[in-house]
């Protein structure tokens, strides 16, 4: 099974900053790669797929990069209601989620 | 606009087996090709995905749980369902169905019901 490992597993940040969370494959899954936003009591919400593209919706301010082994998602200039826990998950294989990245307020 | 709805027990005791549906609204479950998905998250935890249906019934599972589920899709109620046999503490979690962006075999998941806990206590 492909593993995909997160980092960092929480963060701290201020309103305005640039974040970056990297995902990491035990091995290449091309672009099949999700990012996704989660809200306590609230279901995933999908920002990125197939690694950069930017899901209907959402704002610009989310960016998704890489291929194969190496991903970030990046999140310039850091807003209040980006606080949430934030999972890629791989699709190249049968489906896979990182163990997430917590983004709190600094 | 499709919605997804997830109903069943909240409470399920040890080594019974857990039962959802999910309730698909706005559209037709079998005029779409989609792989239908089950995905769980533990209290405090990450999210795992627990396996998918297509509307004619074929299915793919985690393997870490393949021996204890069953996913099944009901084309005439439009609605699919998950059971998971002998259940222990560690199936607690909150249990959500989502379809996928696309109609391939494997994808994002870019539609969520809101999610059920399902808590396994005697």
């Amino acid at each position: 099974a492909i593993q995909l490992t997160q980092s960092p597993s929480s963060l701290s940040a201020s309103v305005g900053d640039r974040v970056t969370i990297t995902c990491r494959a035990s091995q290449g899954i091309s672009s099949a790669l999700a990012w996704y936003q989660q809200k306590p009591g609230r279901p995933p919400k999908l920002l990125i797929y197939d690694a950069s593209s930017l899901q209907s919706g959402v704002s610009s301010r989310f960016s998704g990069s890489g291929s194969g082994t190496e991903f970030t998602l990046t999140i310039t200039s850091l807003q209040p209601e980006d606080l949430a826990t934030y999972y890629c998950q791989q699709f190249y294989s049968l489906p896979h989620f990182g163990g997430g990245t917590r983004v709190e307020l600094k | 606009q499709l919605q997804l709805q997830e109903s069943g027990p909240g409470l399920v005791k040890p080594s019974e087996t857990l039962s959802l549906t999910c309730n698909v609204s706005g559209g037709s479950i079998s005029s779409s090709s989609y792989y239908w998905g089950w995905i769980r998250q533990p209290p405090g935890k990450g999210l795992e995905w627990i396996g998918s249906v297509y509307y004619g019934g074929t299915t793919f599972y985690n393997p870490s749980l393949k021996s204890r589920i069953t996913i099944s899709v009901d084309t005439s109620k439009n609605q699919f369902s998950l059971r998971l046999s002998s259940v222990t503490a560690t199936d607690t979690a909150v249990y959500y169905c989502a379809r996928p962006l696309t109609s391939v075999a494997y994808d994002a998941f870019d539609i969520w019901g809101q999610g059920t806990m399902v808590t396994v206590s005697s």
